[in-house]
């Protein structure tokens, strides 16, 4: 099973600051890995597959990046909804795996 | 647009079976692979299964002896069973509709609590 390691488990930042959040595969997953996002209460939301692409109605300030083993989420400039918890999910090999998640909060 | 609605116990004892219903609102069943996926607390999401409405199944196998995915098409509704449960199937329990196995919709999620 490939493990899929978070990176930091919590990240302390201001609005307006960029984040970047680490996903780290234990085998390479080639480029299938997505993002999602995940409000208190509700469903995780996909933001991001296929490592860089974004889902339908994400905005642009959500930017993938990676490959092999190591990938990035990077929010350019944060706004106050965003300070809520991030999951990395693979496809490449089955089963499918989810991150243990990130969650940003505000400083 | 495409809705999901998850239902069924919130309380399940030890040593029984869990048993959720994925109801499916706003579009067909038809064509698309349903999967469920838990999150138990303090843990990241656990991918369980997922189910194909020709009825084709695809288990974690580390659940497999377990589990099993339904779907009755005549309802647009899958099912998920979780037979001889432990607290370790404590989780909120989440169906969805994957597109290339990456997950575009979800249901709410329901608290599935394994205690006597």
């Amino acid at each position: 099973e490939i493990v899929l390691t978070q990176s930091p488990a919590t990240l302390s930042l201001s609005p307006g600051e960029r984040a970047t959040l680490s996903c780290r595969a234990s085998q390479s997953v080639r480029n299938y890995l997505a993002w999602y996002q995940q409000k208190p209460g509700q469903a995780p939301r996909l933001l991001i597959y296929d490592t860089s692409n974004r889902a339908t109605g994400i905005p642009a300030r959500f930017s993938g990046s990676g490959s092999g083993t190591d990938f990035t989420l990077t929010i350019s400039s944060l706004e106050p909804e965003d300070f809520v918890v991030y999951h990395c999910q693979q496809r490449s090999d089955w089963p499918i795996t989810f991150g243990q998640g990130t969650r940003l909060e505000i400083k | 647009q495409v809705q999901l609605q998850e239902s069924g116990p919130g309380l399940v004892k030890p040593s029984e079976t869990l048993s959720l219903t994925c109801t499916v609102s706003g579009g067909s069943i038809d064509n698309y692979y349903w999967s469920w996926i838990r999150h138990p607390p303090g843990k990241g999401l656990e991918w369980i299964g997922y189910i194909y409405p020709t009825g084709s199944t695809h288990y974690k196998s580390s659940l497999k002896s377990r589990v099993t995915i339904s779907v009755d098409t005549s309802k647009n509704q899958f099912s998920l069973n979780v037979i001889s449960v432990t607290a370790a199937d404590t989780a909120v329990y989440y169906c969805a509709r994957s597109g290339g196995n990456w997950y575009y919709i979800w249901g709410q999620g329901t608290l599935v609590t394994v205690s006597s």
